[in-house]
């Protein structure tokens, strides 16, 4: 089975920066993905870590630390529309996801 | 760009009705799947399909099923709806591979009265 942990909420200034952490704990691993779902909308790829280090696209970044069981997404530059739900899915052996609960963020002016 | 469709955006049922939602996706996807999400929770996995007419249980089977007659459609069936039941239904796809995502309709928020 998975257990997945990452905070329930996090509330952030425009223009600061945020850090979401996830730990896991997974039977197989296949990579890890974030996702973005803003109230009443369908959840939105974001990213994909399956290497350890840190990936950059853009005002995004995601971290990954498989031996930890451990990642992190990294939003800079925060503009309110970056509020939003994130969700941090580890991925087993074959295509099936496992999602966390979501972190909530609120970007406050 | 994907276009994950689900056949209704609200739909209001009473308990002991059968429940058929329908998605379509226009990308050629071999892989879908079904989940609920609720408050608290999040996103938990119903059932999904690798190819036509496969299925596989995923963590929440109970009280579903599902049909894949076609690559493109994917049916979720509530055989009884019963009331803890009432849930936002989200359906998705993806190709095969580790780094593919899956694309995700716009839901279907499902209340059993």
């Amino acid at each position: 089975g998975q257990n997945i942990d990452q905070p329930t909420e996090m509330t952030a200034t425009e223009g600061a920066i945020v850090q979401i952490n996830c730990t896991y704990q997974t039977s197989g691993f296949n990579g890890l993905f974030w996702y973005q779902q803003h109230a009443g909308e369908a959840p939105t790829f974001l990213s994909y870590n399956v290497l350890d280090g840190l990936e950059e696209k853009g005002r995004f970044s995601s971290f990954l630390s498989r031996s930890k069981g451990y990642s992190y997404l990294l939003l800079k530059e925060l503009q309110m529309k970056d509020s939003a739900s994130y969700l941090c899915a580890p991925k087993a052996a074959g295509n099936k996801l496992t999602f966390g609960g979501g972190t909530r963020v609120l970007v406050k002016p | 760009d994907v276009k994950v469709t689900q056949s209704s955006r609200y739909l209001v049922k009473r308990t002991g009705e059968k429940v058929f939602l329908e998605c379509v996706q226009d990308m050629d996807h071999e892989n879908m799947f079904w989940y609920r999400q609720d408050p608290g929770l999040g996103l938990r996995l119903i059932y999904f399909s690798y190819d036509v007419k496969m299925k596989e249980k995923g963590d929440i089977p109970e009280g579903y099923s599902v049909s894949r007659e076609k690559k493109e459609r994917f049916s979720l069936i509530l055989e009884s709806a019963s009331t803890n039941q009432t849930s936002m239904y989200l359906c998705a796809s993806s190709l095969t591979g580790p780094s593919q995502p899956q694309h995700f309709g716009d839901g279907t928020r499902l209340s059993i009265l």
